[in-house]
């Protein structure tokens, strides 16, 4: 089973910051590679998948990179409405999430 | 548009069955690959079973056995039926799919299933 693990766990942030998010995978995944943002009591949002490719309609503020075991999301300035959680997600070998990493309000 | 409604879910003894759905309009479940996605209480999301467009199925080691994911394609429907349930899978269980390179671009609202006696 591949394994995925995200950096950091949290992260406190402003308004108008650079947010960098690492996920690694316990083995190359190519890039099957997808992010999802989750907000309180609401469902997985997609962001990005294919590792950078933006998903129709999410903010160009949003973007991926990496390939194989290492994984990044940025946030190129922080919003509002950007506070969440993000989960990165595999899909090379069956579906596995990571723990998550919430991005709170400095 | 794309909609998925869950359904199904309560509160059942542990040892015990339940069986859960997910109405889909928008696509067609044997067009598309569906998978049941869960969040325990205050915890992150856990993949626990697939469905492809051909018919085949995966499942997570954590509920391999218990529960068996399917379809009624003349209802474009999606179940998942749990058995043997336990306290650890107490969560909100969410129907998804229809993603780019097999993400989960559309998702429903959840139905929460609760194990305890």
């Amino acid at each position: 089973d591949i394994q995925m693990t995200q950096s950091p766990s949290s992260v406190s942030a402003s308004v108008g910051d650079r947010v960098t998010i690492t996920c690694r995978a316990s083995q190359g995944i190519g890039s099957w590679l997808a992010w999802y943002q989750q907000k309180p009591g609401k469902a997985p949002k997609l962001l990005i998948y294919g590792a950078s490719s933006l998903q129709s309609g999410v903010p160009s503020r949003f973007s991926g990179s990496g390939s194989g075991t290492h994984f990044t999301l940025t946030i190129s300035s922080l919003q509002p409405e950007d506070f969440a959680t993000y989960y990165c997600q595999q899909a090379h070998s069956l579906f596995t999430f990571g723990p998550g990493t919430k991005v709170e309000i400095k | 548009e794309v909609q998925l409604v869950e359904s199904g879910g309560g509160l059942i003894q542990p040892g015990g069955s339940l069986r859960l759905s997910c109405a889909v309009s928008g696509f067609t479940v044997s067009s598309n690959y569906v998978s049941w996605v869960r969040q325990a209480p205050g915890k992150g999301l856990e993949w626990i079973s697939v469905i492809y467009s051909g018919g085949s199925t995966d499942y997570a080691d954590s509920v391999k056995g218990r529960f068996t994911i399917s379809r009624d394609t003349s209802k474009n429907t999606l179940y998942l039926q749990m058995s043997s349930l336990r306290a650890e899978d107490t969560a909100l269980y969410y129907c998804a799919g229809r993603g780019p390179e097999y993400t989960f671009g559309s998702w429903g609202r959840g139905t929460l299933v609760t194990v305890s006696s």
